[in-house]
């Protein structure tokens, strides 16, 4: 089945950019999602990206799909403390409608 | 735009009763909508998928006389937890895809129910 992999924590301080990483293993992946969750909270989908693109870029947001590598990353730029959440990624494979999500990463801003 | 609503954010209840949570588009409307269920510390696990007017399609593993899924409006789909255990005690997440061909990927989440079974 298909897997989403992603590291657990990042740390930064307010003002660097920040950098969440996540690979997936299904080559059929149509849709990659990135969501951030707020403690308590459903999700807010932030952005994303069709599985023909490179580059998606959305004010302080830049998704980069590697899709040899089966790699997706969002960068956050200038990272304030309103960041500070849960970011998951996701995919949607081909045929299907629900999301698979990765183990999300939990970002913390120190300021 | 986009919203999407659940009700309630929060319930407690005893053991062998049943809960209902509502999951509405409030200004959209939604053909499939989508359960999820988040353990702490962890990632949302699919349930179930919701189609407006059919009967819900269940994941591997998920009972689906337990949990029952009605789906009665493009506007509206409910979970029923069924004779709750506490292992049933969750964070229970919705979703919901606009049924416009333009945002037909777009997936939008409700703010979730978190549920306690004493």
């Amino acid at each position: 089945g298909e897997d989403v992999e992603q590291s657990l924590f990042l740390s930064v301080r307010e003002g660097d950019s920040s950098v969440i990483n996540c690979t997936y293993t299904d080559s059929s992946s149509t849709y990659l999602y990135w969501y951030k969750q707020e403690p308590g909270a459903g999700l807010q989908l932030l952005t994303y990206i069709f599985s023909n693109m490179d580059m998606k870029q959305d004010q302080r947001l830049t998704v980069l799909l590697n899709k040899k590598d089966k790699h997706l990353s969002l960068r956050i730029a200038d990272t304030q403390t309103g960041d500070s959440a849960i970011y998951f990624c996701a995919e949607i494979e081909t045929g299907r409608r629900a999301l698979t999500f990765g183990s999300g990463t939990r970002l913390q801003v120190q300021p | 735009g986009a919203v999407v609503s659940q009700h309630p954010s929060r319930v407690i209840c005893k053991s062998g009763t049943s809960v209902k949570i509502e999951c509405r588009s409030l200004d959209f409307q939604a053909t499939t909508m989508f359960w999820y269920r988040q353990f702490p510390k962890q990632s949302l696990m699919l349930m179930a998928t919701s189609n407006e007017g059919s009967k819900a399609t269940y994941e591997q593993g998920v009972e689906k006389d337990k949990f029952l899924i009605n789906h009665a409006s493009l506007t509206l789909s409910t979970l029923t937890v069924t004779s709750a255990h506490p292992e049933d005690s969750s964070f229970y997440i919705c979703s919901a895809l606009h049924k416009g061909q333009r945002k037909a990927m777009e997936q939008y989440f409700g703010p979730g129910t978190r549920l306690t079974v004493t």
